[in-house]
């Protein structure tokens, strides 16, 4: 099965509600990343948390990571109609010095005015 | 500051035609990498660079090819293109093979 999975799937909150998507990945990581997407659009990079954090702030994003659990979660607070887009996690894979991102499927978050 | 160029940002191919895409990555950036991007799908890795050396490669068909030159940049060439081709290409660069992925805005090809 695929490594970053997120859940859930969808979310449709109210404006001003807090927003939280999950990540689960398989294998050990050395960082785990966070992209928004609007449709059709490029990746935005948000965050990056290191395998030796637990927890990450970034304006209105916390991102917490728990090793042991091989899980990520993402919270956007006071959330906005702007944040209405797809929210990705990405975990990295170094095979003999080459890093690639394994990408999740990736959470649509809905923001109602 | 510079960003990762890809161009062109769009592409109406027909079946069978082929195509290059290019990507510029940003000043210094050594390490490229390509990623494919169904209708909504995830991102799924492709192939990277370092150095002007292949050294990863993911689930990129037999009739993709890629190189990256002596000034970085990098060209994806896809030939005798399928309507399952049709997706946004993304390329983005980092500074060393471990370093942080920067991406660019991507390249739309649309295979009728």
């Amino acid at each position: 099965s695929q490594q970053g999975e997120e859940d859930p799937q969808a979310l449709s909150i109210q404006e001003g509600e807090n927003a939280t998507m999950n990540c689960s990945y398989k294998t050990s990581i050395n960082n785990l990343q966070w992209y928004r997407q609007n449709s059709g659009r490029g990746l935005v990079h948000l965050i990056l948390i290191r395998s030796n954090e637990r927890e990450k702030h970034s304006g209105r994003l916390r991102v917490t990571l728990d090793t042991s659990k091989k899980s990520s979660s993402l919270l956007i607070t006071a959330s906005r109609a702007a944040d209405t887009a797809s929210y990705f996690c990405a975990t990295d894979h170094i095979i003999q010095g080459a890093q690639k991102l394994v990408f999740g499927q990736g959470t649509r978050l809905t923001i109602n005015p | 500051a510079a960003g990762v160029i890809q161009s062109p940002r769009h592409l109406i191919k027909e079946k069978r035609e082929t195509a290059t895409l290019k990507c510029y990555p940003i000043p210094r950036h050594d390490t490229v990498y390509w990623y494919q991007q169904g209708p909504g799908q995830d991102p799924q890795f492709l192939i990277s660079f370092y150095e002007k050396m292949q050294s990863d490669k993911g689930s990129i068909p037999d009739r993709f090819s890629a190189q990256q030159f002596s000034d970085y940049h990098s060209e994806l060439n896809m030939s005798s293109l399928e309507l399952g081709d049709s997706a946004l290409y993304f390329c983005a660069s980092s500074l060393a093979p471990v370093d942080e992925q920067y991406f660019g805005p991507g390249t739309r090809l649309t295979v009728t």
